[in-house]
């Protein structure tokens, strides 16, 4: 049963221009939301939040909307930079639930130079 | 991520050995998370730990596999018998408080190879 799921497994975008990656739930208790970006070999690291309460929050180059009616969050960065080639993961997790996050597959993101 | 101690980085075992995987959480965190990513796949959590206490261990399979974190020293997470689908990364993350109130910082992993 996959909660939160990242349907493209990989997605690659040219420098300078933006990358969209997308990420859905099912499961209505989740009520935040994170980004970690992960490098081979290496452990993910976060990137930004958002919770339920919000639609958007912005961090620098980073962006991530959420539409609760539709379940769907969406991280943007713009511009895209080389440095910005990895795995991206979703997760979720409730404030009133367990304490775990769920993870979503992961999006590979190639910045083409 | 360099605040999260996990040790050793590559683990390689026969079938049939244990596994000790260990992971010192940052500085003035007491909140200890562990996840496993197999190939191909998001992470998956095991088990979340506080000091001397495991508060949820719904993601850890029932049989081979225990988690503690003393009130000295780092958390263990201890595999028993280990089979061939025991192979993936172990991930472990620590937070100062629940993890719903921060984001969790995680260690580099534990990447374990059954042969």
């Amino acid at each position: 049963d996959q909660q939160v799921k990242q349907n493209s497994p990989s997605l690659s975008v040219q420098e300078g221009r933006i990358s969209i990656l997308n990420c859905d739930y099912t499961n209505s208790m989740f009520d935040y939301f994170l980004w970690y970006k992960k490098y081979p070999a290496e452990g993910p690291t976060f990137l930004i939040s958002i919770s339920s309460i919000k639609d958007k929050n912005e961090d620098g180059r980073f962006t991530v909307f959420l539409n609760k009616s539709a379940k769907h969050l969406s991280l943007h960065i713009v511009p895209s930079q080389p440095g910005d080639s990895a795995v991206y993961f979703c997760a979720a997790g409730s404030e009133f639930g367990n304490e775990k996050l769920t993870f979503g597959t992961g999006t590979r993101l190639t910045i083409i130079p | 991520n360099a605040g999260v101690m996990q040790n050793p980085r590559h683990l390689v075992r026969r079938r049939g050995q244990e596994a000790r995987l260990r992971c010192s959480p940052m500085k003035g965190h007491s909140h200890v998370y562990w996840y496993r990513q197999l190939p191909e796949e998001g992470l998956k959590f095991m088990v979340y730990l506080q000091k001397e206490n495991i508060i949820d261990e719904s993601g850890m399979p029932k049989e081979r596999f225990s988690a503690e974190f003393p009130k000295e020293g780092p958390s263990i997470l201890r595999i028993q018998q280990v089979v061939r689908g025991d192979s993936a990364a172990y991930f472990c993350a620590s937070s100062p408080a629940r993890q719903g109130a921060t984001e969790a910082f995680f260690g580099q992993g534990t990447r374990l190879t059954v042969v």
